[in-house]
């Protein structure tokens, strides 16, 4: 039972243009939700959450939006550039747990 | 600072062979978790520690053991390895709760 699912399991956009990166999820029980970016032979770093009382949060070039009754949240990142092409997982996890579950990662490539 | 620190990067195990991956954090963090990453799977938790001194299973926990040393180190043991246990492998730590986990860099592991 795949919890946090990330359907789109690769993207490609234009330099400049807006990349948007899609996240669903099953447990209406979460309280953050987290993207996290990860380049080849190194670990995922955190990139930017969200908590589950509030329905947009921006950071820079990168805006996450929550909707809490469609169960399903996305990144933004505008303007893309090409030092963004990574993969891109969506996390969740319950207050008071400690199981971040991820989504399965979404590979962005931005053109120059 | 080193932040989270894996050893090894890389290893290769014969089916029933043993083996323990160390990881160490310098970041005072309370929380330690281990993850295994496998194509179009996401990252998925082990096991993890929420403090020194408790250990609990994850989400895939059959085949490994882990021990909490001390408040820096958590390591994952594979008894009898398989190769379905063949597995890009991360430790992650945190401070009170999972606002913000900080990944190591990998071990990529091959069970033959």
């Amino acid at each position: 039972d795949q919890q946090v699912k990330q359907n789109s399991p690769s993207l490609s956009v234009q330099e400049g243009r807006i990349s948007i990166l899609n996240c669903d999820y099953t447990n209406s029980m979460f309280d953050y939700f987290l993207w996290y970016k990860k380049y080849p032979a190194e670990g995922p770093t955190f990139l930017i959450s969200i908590s589950s009382i509030k329905d947009k949060n921006e950071d820079g070039r990168f805006t996450v939006f929550l909707n809490k009754s469609a169960k399903h949240l996305s990144l933004h990142i505008v303007p893309s550039q090409p030092g963004d092409s990574a993969v891109y997982f969506c996390a969740a996890y319950k207050d008071s747990s400690y199981k971040l579950i991820f989504g399965s990662g979404t590979r962005l490539l931005v053109r120059p | 600072n080193a932040g989270v620190t894996q050893t090894p990067k890389f290893q290769v195990l014969k089916t029933g062979q043993s083996m323990t991956l160390q990881c160490a954090q310098d970041m005072n963090h309370n929380s330690m978790y281990w993850y295994r990453q496998d194509p179009g799977m996401g990252l998925r938790l082990i096991y993890y520690s929420a403090s020194e001194g408790t250990t609990d299973k994850g989400e895939v926990p059959n085949g490994y053991n882990v021990s909490r040393l001390n408040k820096r180190e958590f390591s994952l043991r594979l008894e009898s390895a398989a190769p379905s246990q063949t597995s890009v492998y991360f430790c992650a730590s945190s401070p009170l709760g999972l606002t913000e986990a900080f990944f190591g860099q990998g071990t990529r592991l091959t069970v033959v």
